[in-house]
């Protein structure tokens, strides 16, 4: 089975900054790779799939980037409303592994 | 716009099984592809398995493999995900989620989740 493995597990950024969380395939699978963002509480949202395309609706301030074993997620000028944790997925082949999870705090 | 029910939190005893249903509204029942997803307290998500009911095979997590039956009603659009020889490991909220056709990748359309709590 594909290894799906996040970094940082946590991390802390003030409002304006950029952050980036890495995630890094075991095996490559191409960009069969999609993004989630859960905030407390609440069901997972679909961020971003096949590694660059952003959902409609979700706010160009995030991008992802990557094909292959590593993939990144960025969000550029942090807001409040970003605290969450921030998941990859794998789908190039069953079983579609979650990443271990990212969570974003502001300062 | 593709919606997804699920049934209500169910409260189990040890060693038994739990049946969780999701069903499925304004979409192309037949033509989707469904995953169970688990979330244990504080913890992070698990894919567990999927069915595309057009094919009606399902396939497991190997963690899950044994324990785990998912299936599908095309008369009633609704999957269902069974798990057996249940622990308080179990304990947790499972999703059922799916893809709108416009989505080629990923999950965007979630049921608001069920609570299954194991417990002596």
């Amino acid at each position: 089975d594909i290894q799906m493995t996040q970094s940082p597990s946590s991390l802390s950024a003030s409002v304006g900054d950029t952050i980036t969380i890495t995630c890094r395939a075991s095996q490559g699978i191409y960009n069969y790779l999609a993004w989630y963002q859960q905030k407390p509480g609440k069901v997972p949202k679909l961020l971003i799939y096949a590694a660059s395309t952003l959902q409609s609706g979700v706010p160009s301030r995030f991008s992802g980037s990557g094909s292959g074993t590593d993939f990144t997620l960025t969000i550029t000028s942090l807001q409040p409303e970003d605290v969450a944790t921030y998941y990859c997925q794998s789908y190039n082949s069953v079983p579609h592994t979650f990443g271990q999870g990212t969570k974003v705090e502001v300062k | 716009q593709v919606q997804l029910v699920q049934s209500g939190v169910e409260v189990k005893k040890p060693g038994s099984s739990v049946k969780v249903s999701c069903q499925a509204s304004g979409g192309t029942f037949s033509s989707s592809t469904f995953s169970w997803v688990r979330q244990a307290p504080g913890q992070g998500l698990e894919w567990m398995g999927r069915i595309a009911p057009v094919i009606g095979v399902p396939n497991y997590a190997q963690k899950f493999q044994g324990r785990v039956t998912i299936t599908a009603d095309k008369s009633t659009s609704t999957v269902y995900m069974e798990l057996s020889s249940l622990r308080s490991e179990d304990t947790a909220l499972f999703y059922c989620a799916t893809a709108s056709p416009s989505v080629t990748g990923g999950l965007d359309v979630w049921g608001q989740g069920t609570t299954v709590i194991v417990s002596s």
